[in-house]
Formats: C-alpha cells, structure tokens, sequence
C-alpha cells in the first residue's frame, strides 16, 4: 500500500496521559498536514510540514500539541495530559508540493483518540 | 467569521436530482480551490479542483466566483453513491488548505 498510513488506528486513553501518533505520507510527497476532525465538522487545521520545517501552527493549538518530522519522512503528533476535549479523529494528509495553485492532499484513515 | 463556510444540509434528495452546495470563502487572496468528499466514518477524498473558467467533470460541475467569493458544486443525475458529506476547500495564508464544515448530500431511491 502506497498511500498515507496512520498508526494507531484507535487510541483509548485516560484524561492527563500522553500520546502519541505517527504518520506516514507518500514517499516522494514533501509536505505533510495534520487536521484534527470532530463529528459533524469539517477538518480543523493544527499545523503542516514542508520537509522537515513546520511552516504553520495553528493559533488554536494549546502548548499541549508538539508535532514533528525530523527527516522530513514521517511525522509524529504528540498530546500531553490529554483532556477530554481531545477526542476526535486526527487525520494526516500528505501532497506534492511545487508550488502553483494546485496541491492535493492524500489523508489517512486517521487515528480516532478517545479520552475517558 | 470563518475562513470557508457551507450549509452544513442534510441535502435529501432522489435519485436522478440535480443538486448545488455553495460555499463562500473570506480571504480574498485565496488562490486555489477544491471540493473533496468524504464518506461516513472515512477519510476526505479529493472530488475535483475549482478553476475560474469553472469546469466539468461527468456529473459534476464546479464554478468559482472571486468577485463574491463564492463557490458551487453542481451534481446533476444524483445516484444513490453520492451520499456523502461535500467539503469545499480554500487555501489561505502560507498555502495551508482549509476546510468548511462540510455540505451532507442524501440521495434516496
């Protein structure tokens, strides 16, 4: 399989743990998104990549999230001391960016984050 | 005001309908759009990029307005697989995409 991969699936934590989740883009795509999606909404944008710099966080993002893509491959989402409010489903997307007005996201399935 | 907004529907319609989704954006130096569609409990898929000229691709029609900030999906012959919730996407800013809420589309026989 050659498209987005996102690991793990579904994640059930306590409120004031930490998690973690990874993903993995298509290969040769150089800019990597995360969004954040709640029921009935669309996705919420919480911050990109373009290799391995992070161009943009989104302001509604608590000091809590930290993301990452230090080689510029995968990508890795951490939320400390989740609160109940994290839950939802946190899907990653990838693109082939070359500038032009034209890029296009591939998503994974996402990992949905439940916390009890 | 949010950045790109839609009526969130329920669009219930049946088969063999014409059916439109607006969507209007407030950047006005967005620079690309798109409308992508996502199934129940999936990840959003990309339906099919705006461009000014708008443009066809079988049923589906898209226009874009910059002079109202404004764009539509049309989807004509409705069939029972386009149940799906319709999400118009603007970039903004450093280019990051953003999503509306999401226009949900029923199609009954």
């Amino acid at each position: 399989d050659t498209g987005v991969s996102q690991d793990p699936r579904h994640k059930i934590t306590k409120r004031g743990q930490n998690v973690t989740f990874r993903c993995d883009p298509i290969s040769e795509h150089n800019r990597l998104y995360w969004y954040r999606q709640t029921l009935g909404q669309g996705p919420e944008f919480l911050t990109y990549f373009q290799n391995e710099a992070q161009l943009e966080k989104s302001r509604l993002l608590s000091d809590r999230f930290s993301a990452e893509r230090p080689k510029g491959s995968f990508s890795t989402l951490e939320i400390q001391r989740t609160e109940q409010g994290d839950s939802a489903m946190y899907l990653c997307a990838s693109s082939l960016f070359q500038g032009g007005s034209n890029e296009k996201l591939f998503f994974g399935s996402g990992t949905q984050l439940s916390v009890l | 005001r949010k950045e790109v907004e839609q009526d969130p529907g329920p669009f219930n319609v049946p088969e063999g309908a014409t059916v439109a989704f607006n969507c209007t954006y407030s950047n006005s130096a967005s620079q690309s759009f798109f409308w992508y569609r996502q199934d129940c409990r999936k990840e959003p898929k990309l339906l099919m990029s705006v461009y000014s000229s708008g443009n066809e691709d079988g049923r589906f029609t898209a226009q874009l307005n910059r002079a109202s900030q404004y764009i539509s999906l049309l989807i004509r012959d409705s069939k029972l697989s386009d149940s799906a919730t319709y999400l118009c996407v603007v970039t903004t800013g450093f280019q990051k995409l953003v999503f509306g809420t999401g226009t949900r589309l029923l199609v009954s026989p």
